[in-house]
């Protein structure tokens, strides 16, 4: 069963605007970590932000924040003023378990965004 | 910085070749991993390896096989190429988990064909 939801396979913003990006996930674990990456056109992924499931507050890395409900099991990714060089390819990830699962990932299926001027 | 290469970003093979797509880290992080990555699906994980010498399958093997015989470096092999495995293979890594800082670190992906 997928484990990560992406709903949105693309979308379009315009530059110097704010973007959300949408991901659910579904675990029965109580320790978790929720990442966000971004793979530009060049293939590379690149760490963003983390949120750690008993982390009380949302996670803010600059121009990335993650609006975390645990409740609703959703890990959603705000870019505030968009840049042309945030074009690229968004991925959610999830890491279930505790330290002994070995770090395995599951990831969603990804959303595009391309920013327009 | 922590790095991940790749030996190759774009192979070519054709059917029933052996390949070897190889992956090196020098941060001496103990988790290694390799994942496909295909157009609506994501990655998928392949293999991944928490130390020399030991492997663990992820969600799809077949087809996969992995070596891993120093700290550095995994190998991701494919003992008989098919069509069906054209994709993207990006390898990670990550040290042993740490709650704060646990993510993993990619390596630029080989993009293979196989013909």
């Amino acid at each position: 069963a997928q484990k990560i939801t992406q709903t949105q396979p693309g979308m379009f913003v315009q530059e110097k605007e704010a973007v959300t990006l949408d991901c659910t996930y579904d675990t029965s674990d109580q320790s978790y970590g929720l990442f966000w990456y971004k793979q530009p056109s060049s293939g590379e992924m690149i760490f963003l932000i983390y949120q750690g499931s008993y982390d009380e507050q949302n996670a803010t890395e600059g121009r990335y924040s993650l609006n975390f409900q645990k409740a609703r099991k959703s890990a959603n990714l705000v870019i505030s003023a968009s840049q042309l060089g945030d074009s690229a390819m968004y991925f959610c990830a999830m890491r279930e378990g505790p330290a002994d699962s070995w770090g395995k990932f599951q990831f969603g299926a990804g959303t595009q965004v391309v920013v327009t001027p | 910085d922590v790095k991940v290469t790749q030996s190759s970003r774009y192979l070519v093979k054709r059917t029933g070749e052996k390949v070897f797509l190889e992956c090196v880290q020098d941060m001496d992080h103990e988790n290694m991993f390799w994942y496909r990555q295909d157009p609506g699906l994501g990655l998928r994980l392949i293999y991944f390896s928490y130390d020399v010498k030991m492997k663990e399958k992820g969600d799809i093997p077949e087809g996969y096989s992995v070596s891993r015989e120093k700290k550095e470096r995994f190998s991701l092999i494919l003992e008989s190429a098919s069509t069906n495995q054209t994709s993207m293979y990006l390898c990670a890594s990550s040290p042993i988990r740490d709650r704060n800082t646990d993510t993993q670190y990619f390596g630029p992906g080989t993009r293979l064909t196989v013909l």
